[in-house]
């Protein structure tokens, strides 16, 4: 079973549309949790931590559902600039920072 | 805005080179990470490294890579013998505290 799963894509969306990407984890000791983006050829960048609260940064809110080790990145507004890849991403408890990857969601936002 | 450093940003190596790749974190960081990436794949984590040693590996980073700190400044990573498989994209990171990590632009290795 796959530690970190995404839906690969590609979701191609208009501009201004409303998408949201979701993300499964297997392991129930990770406890930090976040969203990357990463652009083709480039490197992760880092997008939002994802509290257990949830989370919003701007036209981005992040969900965590510890008991369904379940996390979301809602995306409002889409912009072209948002097209990349979504990178789901955790951290185990007692581990020395070694972040876990999905392999990502494509998004491609068209005019 | 402070960032992570990688260079070269491609290197080119013949199978059975040894290559080092290198890396200058976020200065006031005080974890260093190396993961790779195979083209079309996700990203693999390597080592990480803490206190002038490595505190957590993974298995792919097997007897022929190594990390050093050489100074106060770099962080690099070297492979002894490159094979084909080794061909990725190779990216440093760097955190404050072991949670967000913050990525160098990564060096493209090809093995040929």
């Amino acid at each position: 079973r796959k530690e970190v799963e995404q839906d690969p894509g590609p979701f191609n969306v208009p501009e201004g549309a409303t998408v949201a990407f979701n993300c499964t984890y297997s392991n129930s000791a990770s406890q930090s949790f976040f969203w990357y983006r990463q652009d083709c050829r480039k490197e992760p960048k880092l997008l939002m931590s994802v509290y257990s609260s949830g989370n919003e940064d701007g036209r981005f809110t992040a969900q965590l559902n510890r008991a369904s080790q379940y996390i979301s990145l809602l995306i409002r507004d889409s912009k072209l600039s948002d097209s990349a890849t979504y990178l789901c991403v955790v951290n185990i408890r007692g581990s020395q920072g070694n972040l876990i990857f999905g392999k990502g969601t494509k998004l491609s936002v068209k005019p | 805005e402070p960032e992570v450093t990688q260079t070269p940003s491609h290197q080119v190596t013949q199978m059975g080179q040894e290559v080092i790749l290198r890396c200058v974190p976020i200065s006031n960081h005080l974890y260093f990470y190396w993961y790779r990436q195979i083209l079309g794949q996700k990203v693999e984590f390597l080592v990480s490294f803490y206190n002038n040693e490595i505190s957590e590996k993974s298995e792919i980073f097997d007897d022929q890579f190594s990390v050093e700190r050489p100074d106060g400044s770099n962080f690099t990573l070297k492979i002894r013998s490159t094979k084909l498989e080794d061909s990725a994209m190779y990216f440093c990171a760097s955190s404050f505290i072991s949670r967000e990590a913050f990525f160098g632009q990564g060096t493209r290795l090809t093995v040929v």
